[in-house]
C-alpha cells in the first residue's frame, strides 16, 4: 500500500512560537493532500484541502493566516501553526490521493502538538 | 447539510465475540463509502471502500454492508481480538461540482476486552 509520512510525529512548543507540520508520499504522487485536526475521544475535522501548486481551500472556521498550507511538490505538503496558542494544542493528520479530490485516502500517522 | 452519524458512540465486547457498528448518512449524490480503523495515536488505516453497487465487501475478518436505498452501511466484526480495540470511522464522499467531498462520521469506540 502507499506509504504516507508525517515529521514530526510530536511537538511540543511555547506559546507564540510558530510549528511546521510536513506531510509526505513515499511511493507516489499525490495531487491532493487534505489536512485534518483531531480532538480526544473525537473524530477527525477536516481542515482544508490542498492540490499541488495551487492555494489550498479551507473549511469554515478555519483561519487560512493561522494555519499555513503549502503544496508545493507532488510528494510534500506542510501545515504551519503560526503563532501557536495552548488552545492549538492537537493531533493534527493528513492524507493524500493521487486523484485530484478524490481516490483511495491514505492517512498520515498524524503530529500531536502541544502548546505551553 | 450532509451528515454521517455512527452507532453506538462505544462498545465492551469480550474476545472473540462478533459485532456489528452502524452508520447512516444523508449525503447526497453520493459517490462511496469507507470505513477507516484508528488506533489511539496513529492515522487511520483504510478496511474497506464500496460504491453505489456493491452490498458487501469483505477484508479478512471485516465485513462492510451498504444499502444506498436506505442510507445505512453498516461493519460487522467476527472473532474480535484484542488489536481490534480501536476508533471506527465511516467516511462517506459525495459529489459536487469540483468533485468528490468526504463527511466524516463521529465514529465508534470499540474495546474488546479479556
Amino acid at each position: 500500500g502507499a506509504v504516507v509520512s508525517q515529521h514530526p510525529s510530536w511537538v511540543i512548543c511555547k506559546s507564540g512560537t510558530s510549528v511546521k507540520i510536513e506531510c509526505r508520499s513515499l511511493d507516489f504522487q499525490a495531487t491532493t493532500m487534505f489536512w485534518y485536526r483531531q480532538f480526544p475521544k473525537q473524530s477527525l475535522m477536516l481542515m482544508a484541502t490542498s492540490n499541488e501548486g495551487s492555494k489550498a481551500t479551507y473549511e469554515q472556521g478555519v483561519e487560512k493566516d493561522k494555519f499555513l498550507i503549502n503544496h508545493a511538490s507532488l510528494t510534500l505538503s506542510t501545515l504551519t501553526v503560526t503563532s501557536a496558542h495552548p488552545e492549538d494544542s492537537s493531533f493534527y493528520i493528513c492524507s493524500a490521493s493521487r486523484q485530484l479530490n478524490t481516490g483511495e485516502l491514505f492517512f498520515g500517522e498524524g503530529s500531536r502538538l502541544t502548546v505551553l | 447539510k450532509n451528515q454521517v452519524e455512527q452507532s453506538p458512540q462505544s462498545l465492551i465486547i469480550l474476545e472473540g465475540k462478533n459485532c456489528t457498528l452502524q452508520c447512516n448518512y444523508t449525503v447526497s449524490p453520493f459517490s462511496n463509502l469507507r470505513w477507516y480503523k484508528q488506533d489511539t495515536g496513529r492515522g487511520p488505516v483504510s478496511l474497506t471502500i464500496m460504491t453505489f453497487s456493491e452490498n458487501t465487501k469483505s477484508n479478512g475478518r471485516y465485513t462492510a454492508t451498504l444499502d444506498a436505498d436506505t442510507k445505512q452501511s453498516s461493519l460487522h466484526i467476527t472473532a474480535s481480538q484484542l488489536s481490534d480495540s480501536a476508533s471506527y470511522i465511516c467516511v462517506v464522499s459525495g459529489l459536487t461540482g469540483g468533485g468528490n467531498k468526504l463527511t466524516f462520521g463521529t465514529g465508534t469506540q470499540l474495546k474488546v476486552e479479556l
